[in-house]
């Protein structure tokens, strides 16, 4: 079965710093690769995907993963961190030529230091 | 456009108590989801249904029952809740079908379920 591997479950950087929040995945065929974004009270907010194609994917807010078959990775990456990006990230796979579920990792939440 | 809606957003029972967490979503999905979220643990899949009138264990079914009564709702029930069972409880939906595409899952806004 697949699964997710978030380092850190905590990570922080000041404002106007580069942002990299790890994940690393296991699956046995190409997965679906997804990053989801929480603030404080709320339901999960998709930040991005990939499924197919393109293997640097751009998502809301300026941030950006990139699917890396060899290193099975799918690290999240923003240029510039803003106050308002601190919130709780969570990786998650999806395998649709299995059980098609979506397994998510265990989250990394981002404190942005002014 | 409502998405995923699940009721009610609060509740506190007292151990030994049954209730029933209700979802329903509007995207004519098929697949949909009840999760657990716990500080430090992420999300954990309860129970997931691929289609109308199937459902399969995930993670951390123990303690739960489900019922996929149609496309639309699937009700996730604690039939005698035990305060290991406090969390955050979201429901999410998906459409997994290579013929139909695939989508993201998208979540209700959690309903958070305090046991005492």
């Amino acid at each position: 079965a697949q699964s997710v591997t978030q380092l850190g479950s905590h990570v922080s950087v000041s404002e106007g710093a580069l942002v990299l929040l790890r994940c690393n995945y296991s699956s046995s065929v190409p997965p679906y690769l997804f990053w989801y974004v929480q603030y404080p009270n709320q339901g999960l907010q998709l930040l991005l995907k990939y499924t197919t194609g393109a293997t640097l994917v751009k998502g809301i807010n300026g941030f950006e993963a990139e699917f890396k078959k060899s290193e099975t990775s799918f690290h999240l990456t923003k240029p510039s961190a803003h106050m308002s990006d601190a919130a709780e990230y969570f990786c998650a796979v999806s395998d649709l030529n299995r059980d098609d579920k979506i397994i998510f990792g265990k989250g990394t939440r981002l404190h942005i230091l002014p | 456009n409502a998405g995923v809606t699940q009721t009610p957003k609060f509740q506190v029972l007292k151990t030994g108590q049954s209730m029933t967490l209700q979802c329903a979503q509007d995207m004519n999905h098929n697949s949909m989801y009840w999760y657990r979220q716990d500080p430090g643990m992420g999300l954990r899949l309860i129970y997931y249904s691929a289609s109308e009138g199937t459902t399969d264990k995930g993670e951390v079914p123990n303690g739960y029952n489900v019922s996929r009564l149609n496309k639309r709702e699937f009700s996730l029930r604690l039939e005698s809740a035990a305060p290991s069972q406090t969390s955050v409880y979201f429901c999410a939906s998906s459409e997994e079908s290579r013929d139909r595409g695939y989508t993201e899952a998208f979540f209700g806004q959690g309903t958070r379920l305090t046991v005492v």
